[in-house]
């Protein structure tokens, strides 16, 4: 079973702040979280992976909470493109696979 | 740098017959996997590589699923006899050392009728 808790879909206007939210009450403390997207019809695409410390890249940026039990997945300036399913995804990283849930479907309205 | 390659995008057949699946990971990734998607699901990891060695193969249905990667590089994916419930996605993807993320091939869209 998946070990993370994500909402099963949320809207969110273009142009605005897209904030996933993503709850991994036992994550152990040598694994790290993930986020992925799918878009209709293609593979999953890595986002963004953090330990404890805040990350920001040219996609996004994550917010993991002091205690590690919850992350926040942040899409500055959501735009059409981004609808896609969501995945958070709790792992030691390495030869660790990745063990998806299923996601939140992230709808940009325009 | 190049992607995941997989071939064929599309495949249909008939239950009971074979099917085979090809992966090309991206140059000088070591880690290999292979993921089962059915509709409407997250992706299910069916066997790890690295190299060309197996890593973890406990989800694969070892009764009808074969998977090799005999050069350490590309790698192929079996599926013999079909049965309709393996209507799928079979996603490859690969990864180098540490805790860098995957990357995923487009996958093949299985049908079986």
């Amino acid at each position: 079973d998946a070990k993370t808790t994500q909402p099963t879909s949320m809207d969110c206007a273009e142009g605005r702040a897209a904030n996933l939210p993503c709850n991994h009450s036992t994550i152990s403390g040598n694994e790290y979280v993930y986020w992925y997207r799918q878009i209709h019809s293609q593979g999953p695409q890595y986002i963004i992976h953090g330990l404890k410390n805040n990350e920001t890249n040219e996609m996004a940026s994550l917010i993991i909470t002091e205690d590690r039990k919850s992350s926040t997945l942040i899409l500055p300036h959501a735009t059409l493109r981004d609808t896609a399913v969501y995945y958070c995804i709790v792992s030691g990283g390495g030869a660790d696979g990745l063990t998806f849930g299923k996601g939140t479907h992230l709808i940009i309205q325009p | 740098e190049a992607g995941v390659a997989q071939s064929p995008r599309y495949k249909i057949i008939e239950k009971r017959q074979s099917v085979a699946f090809w992966c090309n990971p991206i140059s000088g990734h070591a880690t290999l996997y292979w993921y089962q998607q059915i509709l409407g699901q997250g992706p299910k990891l069916l066997i790890q590589f690295q190299n060309n060695g197996v890593v973890d193969d406990s989800q694969l249905p070892k009764d009808r699923f074969s998977a090799e990667r005999l050069k350490g590089v590309d790698s192929t994916l079996k599926i013999q006899p079909a049965k309709l419930e393996d209507s799928a996605v079979y996603l490859c993807a690969s990864t180098s050392t540490g805790t860098a993320g995957y990357t995923f091939g487009s996958g093949t869209r299985l049908t079986v009728v």
